[in-house]
């Protein structure tokens, strides 16, 4: 079965720092997608960047962009000039066609 | 922007009890999908839906049913809640793009979510 790992349960970062939240996979497609969500306290999940598997460039959106390793399998989120209001839980999806499978999350708390 | 609706944020049930959760969608959006989310387990998916009366089964579909008549609305049903269901269930929605049995490849969007508790 596909997996996705989240091996950081929470994290903490400095406002105005940067943070990379780790994420790995196991998929057997050859053509996939990766996705970052984000839910803030008010629990609306999100769509922070989503990742081609056959891009070999790194999506980037403002502030987030991801470091893609194929053949590593990892597709970690970079948040540069962390702000109060990127407090939320981090969950990393890859796709597999048929399904979303979802890693456990990441608490991400920004400290003022 | 698309918006997913779902009908309660909080719910309070007992043991036995039939609980229907309904969520709508305003985007004519093919795919509707719902999870259980529990702190640790991330998101787990109960069930699908990529037509009208059609279905598919996800990781967790024992003792849960859905139904779709309309294309904008996917409920959930509970047909005999038990305290183990006591979660946090969320809906979202989806295009489809591609061909074939290709659901999720587009990004989801999610309604606030309904806290459940069975009693």
């Amino acid at each position: 079965a596909q997996t996705v790992t989240q091996s950081q349960p929470e994290m903490s970062v400095q406002e105005a720092e940067t943070v990379t939240l780790s994420c790995t996979y196991d998929t057997s497609e050859s053509d996939y997608y990766l996705f970052w969500y984000k839910q803030p306290p008010s629990r609306q999940m999100i769509l922070v960047i989503r990742q081609e598997a056959y891009k070999q460039q790194n999506a980037t959106e403002n502030r987030f962009s991801v470091n893609f390793q194929k053949a590593a399998k990892s597709f970690s989120l970079k948040i540069s000039d962390s702000q109060l209001g990127d407090a939320a839980m981090y969950f990393c999806a890859s796709d597999s066609n048929y399904q979303l499978i979802w890693g456990a999350g990441t608490k991400l708390i920004i400290k003022p | 922007d698309v918006k997913v609706t779902q009908s309660s944020r909080y719910l309070v049930k007992r043991t036995g009890e039939k609980v229907f959760l309904e969520c709508v969608q305003d985007m004519d959006h093919e795919n509707m999908f719902w999870y259980r989310q529990d702190p640790g387990l991330g998101l787990r998916l109960i069930y699908f839906s990529y037509d009208v009366k059609m279905k598919e089964k996800g990781d967790i579909p024992e003792g849960y049913s859905v139904s779709r008549e309309k294309k904008e609305r996917f409920s959930l049903i509970l047909e005999s809640a038990s305290t183990n269901q006591t979660s946090m269930y969320l809906c979202a929605s989806s295009a489809y793009y591609g061909q074939g049995r290709i659901y999720s490849n587009q990004p989801q969007h999610f309604g606030d979510g309904t806290r459940l508790s069975i009693l």
